[in-house]
Order: structure tokens, then C-alpha cells, then sequence
């Protein structure tokens, strides 16, 4: 049972533009959710957050949105650049655990 | 460079033998948090471990044990090693206790590959 979707694989951007990746979630308890990036033959870092009493957490090129009603939040990057080229993973907190996206490859073509 | 370190980078083995991963937290990280990432997957947590006690368990299996020591480094014990317990292997550490609001720092990870 996967509490937390990330339906598209992968994305592929132009450079400059916005990308924007998408995740769903089904447990309304969860009360604190995380974006963290992923380049290769390295771990996670943590990029953004946001609370569940929040909409809209805002860091540079980075903007989360949370819709609780639909259960869905998304990651906006503007403009995207060649070094945000990478697996991008959402995470919700429930408790003491994070559940995990299975991630979104982002390319960002020049 | 996240400042938590993980040995060994790589690990291949055989079906039923035994495998200890070892991880280093951050330099006053009380918090180790062990995930599995297998292939195309999202991270499956693990355990959590805070200052030296078990703080709570995820979709561990029973032939897996872990335990934090009193330098506060964590080390996780996999045995009867099955093809399926192939995957990246991530420890990660945080300041403090709660995961809503403290950020997790991970290591590169170790790639474990069962023959």
C-alpha cells in the first residue's frame, strides 16, 4: 500500500523553464512533508518543506504547494537549471518515520 | 559532503551469509535512521535509533538486527541473505528526535549485491 505516489518516473524540462513534479499521498495524518534530491552514487539532501498548516513554503527557485483536500503537493523549480538535473523524492513525516516517493527523474535539457 | 560516512561503499556476497553496514553519523547527531532503496524504488525505512536506543521500526525483516553504540555510529546486521535483499543500503542522522521538523542527512550509501 503506498501512502505516498509519485506518478511520473521521469521529466524532462528545458532550461530556463519551470519544472514541476507531482506527488500524492492517501493518509491524512501526515503532518509534515519533505523534498529531498538525489544525484547518483550519492545520498539524499534534504531541499524544501512544508507543514500541513501551511500551502505555500517558498526558498529561492524552490516553491512546495500542499492541496489537502486533494492530497496532492508539488515542487516547482523556476527557472530550472542543468544542476537540478536529478531524482527528486517527496516524503511525508508520520511520526517518528519518513514515507518515501519512489522518486521523479528530472532532465533538464539545454 | 553530508558529514555522515558509510562503509563499505560495495558489498557482494552469497545467499545466506551474514553482512554488518556500518554508518558514522554527524559530529553531534544523536538520531541514525537506517532506509533500503531497492531498484526504482523509494527509500523503505527501516529502524530508527536515538542515542542509543531503538525508537521505532519500520518494514524491518526479523534476519535483520541493528544496534547504535555509545560513540553514537550504528551498525546494520543482515543474515540467511536472500537475491531479494539486493539494494542500496542508507544511513541517515538528525540532531534530535522528531523527523517532522529535523533534517535528515544522508551518507552515500552502501550497494549490497547478494550472488
Amino acid at each position: 500500500d503506498q501512502q505516498v505516489k509519485q506518478n511520473s518516473p521521469s521529466l524532462s524540462v528545458q532550461e530556463g523553464r519551470i519544472s514541476i513534479l507531482n506527488c500524492d499521498y492517501t493518509n491524512s495524518m501526515f503532518d509534515y512533508f519533505l523534498w529531498y534530491k538525489k544525484y547518483p552514487a550519492e545520498g539524499p539532501t534534504f531541499l524544501i518543506s512544508i507543514s500541513s498548516i501551511k500551502d505555500k513554503n517558498e526558498d529561492g527557485r524552490f516553491t512546495v504547494f500542499l492541496n489537502k483536500s486533494a492530497k496532492h503537493l508539488s515542487l516547482h523549480i523556476v527557472p530550472s537549471q542543468p544542476g537540478d538535473s536529478a531524482v527528486y523524492f517527496c516524503a511525508a513525516s508520520a511520526g517518528y518515520q519518513l514515507i518515501w516517493g519512489a522518486g521523479t527523474k528530472l532532465i533538464i535539457k539545454p | 559532503d553530508s558529514g555522515v560516512t558509510q562503509t563499505p561503499k560495495h558489498l557482494i556476497t552469497a545467499t545466506g551469509q551474514r553482512v554488518t553496514l556500518r554508518c558514522s553519523p554527524r559530529s553531534g547527531d544523536l538520531s541514525v535512521y537506517w532506509y533500503q532503496q531497492s531498484l526504482d524504488q523509494g527509500l523503505q525505512f527501516l529502524i530508527h535509533y536515538y542515542n542509543g536506543e531503538e525508537r521505532a521500526k519500520g518494514n524491518i525483516l526479523e534476519r535483520f538486527s541493528a544496534q547504535q553504540f555509545p560513540d553514537l555510529h550504528s551498525e546494520l546486521n543482515l543474515s540467511s541473505l536472500e537475491l531479494g535483499d539486493s539494494a542500496l543500503y542508507f544511513c541517515a542522522s538528525s540532531v534530535r528526535l522528531a523527523t517532522s521538523t529535523d533534517t535528515q542527512y544522508f551518507g552515500p550509501g552502501t550497494r549490497l549485491t547478494v550472488l
